[in-house]
């Protein structure tokens, strides 16, 4: 079946430090990768979108910049939150598609990241 | 934009009555893929349904939903609410066919007592 692996799964960084985080699809081809931010008490917002053979593209409120997103191959995407602070907590997911058009994403378990 | 309501943000019932949790959603495409998915405590979220076909019933673990484009909405039932349903619910879009984004409800929080 359709696996989505996260690491790590919860991370305390200092205010002002980046993290990395990863995702790995097992068991498919992850055509897209999505990140989503979950804080607290709220929604999934998405961060942004990659897609094979397309740009990254960011929502709005989340730029390249602060979150830099590396997509080099099917199975594996990573994204780091630079410079991260407390509004940057939350529990953040990603979100692999296979096939084409409005297909199923399936989601990782996440990475809880807290910022002291 | 597209964009998923969810009117109950907690919704709370004994067990052993029904449930039925409300999504409402807009889109400019026309052919949007509806979804819900269940969240338990310190999980990620999990499909519970998806459809995409108009006026067609689908079922999952006892949960149903009818796509009904006429009224952009696709709410979620169950006859008999157990215990172990209690859980948050997202009802989430999909409408764009090139672009694999998903837009979420703010979900609602189904609390379900003995």
């Amino acid at each position: 079946g359709a696996l989505v692996y996260q690491y790590p799964r919860r991370t305390i960084c200092k205010s002002g430090t980046s993290m990395r985080m990863e995702c790995q699809a097992v068991g498919f081809q992850a055509t897209s990768v999505a990140w989503y931010r979950q804080s607290p008490q709220k929604t999934f917002e998405l961060i942004a979108l990659s897609t094979v053979n397309s740009a990254i593209k960011y929502e709005q409120n989340f730029t390249q910049e602060k979150f830099p997103i590396s997509h080099p191959n099917l199975s594996f995407s990573s994204m780091t939150v630079l410079n991260a602070y407390l509004e940057d907590r939350g529990l953040y997911l990603c979100g692999a598609s296979v096939g084409q058009g409005q297909d199923t994403q399936y989601f990782g378990p996440g990475t809880r990241l807290l910022v002291l | 934009g597209d964009s998923v309501t969810q009117t109950e943000g907690l919704v709370t019932l004994t067990e052993g009555l029904p449930v039925m949790l409300n999504c409402t959603y807009q889109t400019i495409y026309s052919n949007p893929f509806l979804f819900w998915y269940v969240q338990h405590l310190n999980e990620s979220p999990r499909l519970l349904l998806k459809s995409f076909t108009d006026n067609k019933r689908t079922e999952h673990q006892g949960f149903h939903a009818t796509l009904h484009k006429s009224s952009s909405s696709f709410h979620l039932q169950k006859s008999s609410a157990q215990l172990s349903d209690s859980a948050l619910y997202y009802c989430a879009l999909s409408g764009d066919t090139n672009a694999y984004k998903v837009i979420f409800g703010k979900g609602t929080h189904l609390h379900v007592l003995p």
